[in-house]
């Protein structure tokens, strides 16, 4: 399969954990994204890279979120202190810079108690 | 700042019947791009078309075409001759040429195709 996969694909937590997801785009795109989506909701922008460089933070990751993708491949979302607020499923993309379609993973559902 | 609206939460219909789905987009940008995703249960988002805001030419593909109209700022998309494997949600996006790579989605309308 060389479409975008993520992992996990559940997570169930308690409030206060701290949570990682992961993502790996497909194999040629440089440019990844992090959506979150509350039921009933359209994908929400988190924040996206071109390579390694974090390009763009929106104001909905707070500093409890953090995202890295240290070597331009696979990324990573983490969450600090989980509030029963962050419960929703966590979308991760790719493209080839200015192509312009994105490539959704499947999600990880976050589901914190 | 842009914005999409689907007015249409929920749509049911009966199989073989043809289905409109309305996206109304709004941007003070000249440059930019409109999308349909549909996301079944599974949950992942499948990428259906791309326009650009200098394309108005109508797109058919299949059974599904796409009427983007820049004086109504309307972007619809219908389904001919719907199946049961077009239930799903749908969501128009948009993405402004100034905004990186953000996409803007719409809150999606769930479509049902009874048999």
């Amino acid at each position: 399969d060389t479409g975008v996969s993520q992992d996990p694909r559940h997570k169930i937590t308690k409030r206060g954990q701290n949570v990682t997801f992961r993502c790996d785009p497909i194999s040629e795109h440089n440019r990844l994204y992090w959506y979150r989506q509350t039921l009933g909701q359209g994908p929400e922008f988190l924040t996206y890279f071109q390579n390694e460089a974090q390009l763009e933070k929106s104001r909905l990751l707070s500093d409890r979120f953090s995202a890295e993708r240290p070597k331009g491949s696979f990324s990573t979302l983490e969450i600090q202190r989980t509030e029963q607020g962050d419960s929703a499923m966590y979308l991760c993309a790719s493209s080839i810079q200015g192509a312009g379609e994105l490539f959704f993973g499947e999600g990880s559902r976050l589901t914190v108690l | 700042a842009q914005k999409v609206t689907q007015a249409q939460t929920e749509i049911s219909v009966v199989e073989k019947e043809d289905v409109t789905l309305d996206c109304v987009y709004e941007t003070r940008d000249t440059t930019y791009y409109l999308f349909w995703y549909k996301q079944p249960p599974s949950g992942e988002l499948v990428f259906l078309i791309r326009r650009n805001s200098f394309d108005e030419q109508n797109e058919i593909s299949g059974r599904y075409s796409w009427n983007f109209q820049k004086s109504t700022s309307s972007f619809n998309f219908t389904i001919t001759a719907s199946q049961v494997v077009d239930s799903a949600v749908y969501f128009c996006a948009l993405r402004i040429e100034t905004s990186g790579s953000r996409l803007t989605f719409g809150e999606g309308t769930q479509l049902t195709v009874n048999p």
